[in-house]
């Protein structure tokens, strides 16, 4: 079925480094989301984008969606000890494609930073 | 902020056993999921649920499972003879407009099967 593959699974950082995961589908996505997971707790929104090209910045995230629409990056400049879990990005994809009632995520990139 | 609740926290219980979990998502939502994950793997798609009705079903959400929204306002996810393999956080989650719209999920219970 349609995937959304996210790598790299691990990233270990020193505290003030910058760290990048990436996100890729098979096929071309209306939009793409993403969440923060931290270490015992719950995914938690952190931004959609729906433009091919789209660049949205929080703070030291940038999050940004690629002109196929394939394609999502999220960069966090000058870790922090506070930006530690797993960071998922997620498209409605499904077996046959688009899907309009679900999320499929990325297997998720577990970000540590180490102070 | 509005939240997703969910009981219980974490429910044990013996092989072949019916579990029901239990859900209130945002109310003013109008597509309610349920989601699992194994313990640090990836977030698994079960279940939607729109209109009072499934919407979309993952493999994983077999015979076994079922949910219903009874009241207007739980959302239950029922397991009704639980496996070895069952065990993980189930995650309900609602939104606006499904798939086009953030999701908010619950803080998940934990199903621990023995």
């Amino acid at each position: 079925g349609q995937q959304v593959m996210q790598i790299p699974q691990y990233q270990h950082v020193q505290e003030g480094e910058d760290f990048t995961t990436y996100c890729n589908s098979s096929t071309t996505l209306s939009n793409i989301q993403w969440y923060k997971q931290r270490p015992g707790g719950h995914p938690v929104f952190l931004i959609q984008l729906v433009k091919s090209g789209e660049v949205k910045k929080q703070k030291r995230l940038t999050f940004q969606f690629g002109e196929a629409k394939k394609n999502s990056s999220l960069h966090i400049t000058a870790t922090q000890t506070t930006d530690v879990g797993t960071y998922f990005c997620a498209g409605p994809v499904g077996a046959g494609g688009t899907s309009y009632g679900k999320l499929t995520f990325g297997q998720g990139t577990i970000l540590t930073v180490h102070p | 902020e509005p939240e997703v609740t969910q009981t219980p926290s974490h429910q044990v219980t013996q092989m072949g056993q019916e579990v029901i979990l239990r859900c209130v998502p945002i109310s003013n939502h109008l597509y309610f999921y349920w989601y699992r994950q194994i313990l640090g793997q990836k977030v698994e798609f079960l279940v939607s649920f729109y209109n009072n009705e499934i919407s979309e079903k993952s493999e994983i959400f077999d015979d076994q499972f079922s949910v219903e929204r009874p009241d207007g306002s739980n959302f239950t996810l029922k397991i009704r003879s639980t496996k070895l393999e069952d065990s993980a956080m189930y995650f309900c989650a609602s939104s606006e407009g499904g798939a086009g719209y953030g999701y908010t999920f619950g803080s998940g219970t934990r199903l621990t099967v023995v």
